[in-house]
């Protein structure tokens, strides 16, 4: 059976870095575009950023663009998300999640919607 | 970026009765060259992640009981819990990926009447 199984949260002073992983099995992980969304403590979703199957194309949500990192290693069947100079405000529940959607039906670069979720790791931004 | 409006933000429906979700986007999700409206709901139960429920607005993913209905088209859907169990209080999200970057609803919260 598909399983994500996130790994990395804690607690962090703002403006250092912090790296989470998402460990994937139960499918083939190299196949799928694999995406990090996000989730405030009591409040909604938000996407955080896309890496395609083969890691040649990534894109990410304006609240993170240039301070957090997409990457994935095939081989390992893991998803990465490197996050620095964190903000207070990226305090959240961080899930990765699975994109079944092919190629050919894409309407956007960042691909579509989630089908399996990892049940998340906590970061914690504060000082 | 597409905005999603979900209403109401709560609702409370008895046991067996129906339970209507709105979701209203600020543009058409509805592409062209696939015939799709890329818009997909999910469901949220207290301390797990999404669950997702429907895709292209319409089509239940494997497992979903029937009662879980999507509809709607353009820029107007609805997810319709046809005859509401104890075990679909949760809180429901939208999501739109139809463009970049994808887009969810604030969120409604289903309880028990």
């Amino acid at each position: 059976q598909v399983q994500l199984v996130e790994s990395g949260g804690g607690v962090v002073q703002p403006g250092r870095s912090l790296r989470l992983s998402c460990a994937a099995s139960g499918f083939t992980f190299s196949s799928y575009p694999m995406h990090w969304v996000r989730q405030a403590p009591g409040k909604g979703l938000e996407w955080v950023a896309v890496i395609k199957y083969d890691g040649s194309n990534k894109y990410y949500g304006d609240s993170v663009k240039g301070r957090f990192t997409i990457s994935r290693d095939n081989s390992k069947n893991t998803l990465f998300l490197q996050m620095d100079s964190l903000r207070a405000e990226d305090t959240a529940v961080y899930y990765c999640a699975r994109d079944p959607l092919p190629v050919r039906f894409a309407a956007a670069g960042s691909g579509g919607y989630f089908d399996y979720w990892g049940q998340g790791t906590l970061v914690t931004v504060s000082s | 970026d597409i905005v999603m409006t979900q209403s109401p933000d709560s609702l409370a429906v008895s046991l067996g009765e129906r339970a209507t979700i709105n979701c209203k986007s600020s543009q058409s999700v509805l592409y062209s060259s696939t015939n799709k409206h890329y818009l997909a709901w999910y469901q949220q139960k207290p301390g797990q992640p999404p669950k997702l429920l429907i895709y292209w607005a319409s089509t239940r993913e494997s497992g979903v009981p029937d009662r879980f209905t999507g509809s709607g088209s353009g820029t107007d859907f609805t997810l319709t819990i046809g005859s509401l169990q104890a075990e679909d209080v949760a809180v429901y999200y939208c999501h739109q990926y139809y463009s970049t970057p994808p887009t969810f609803g604030q969120g409604t919260k289903v309880e028990i009447k």
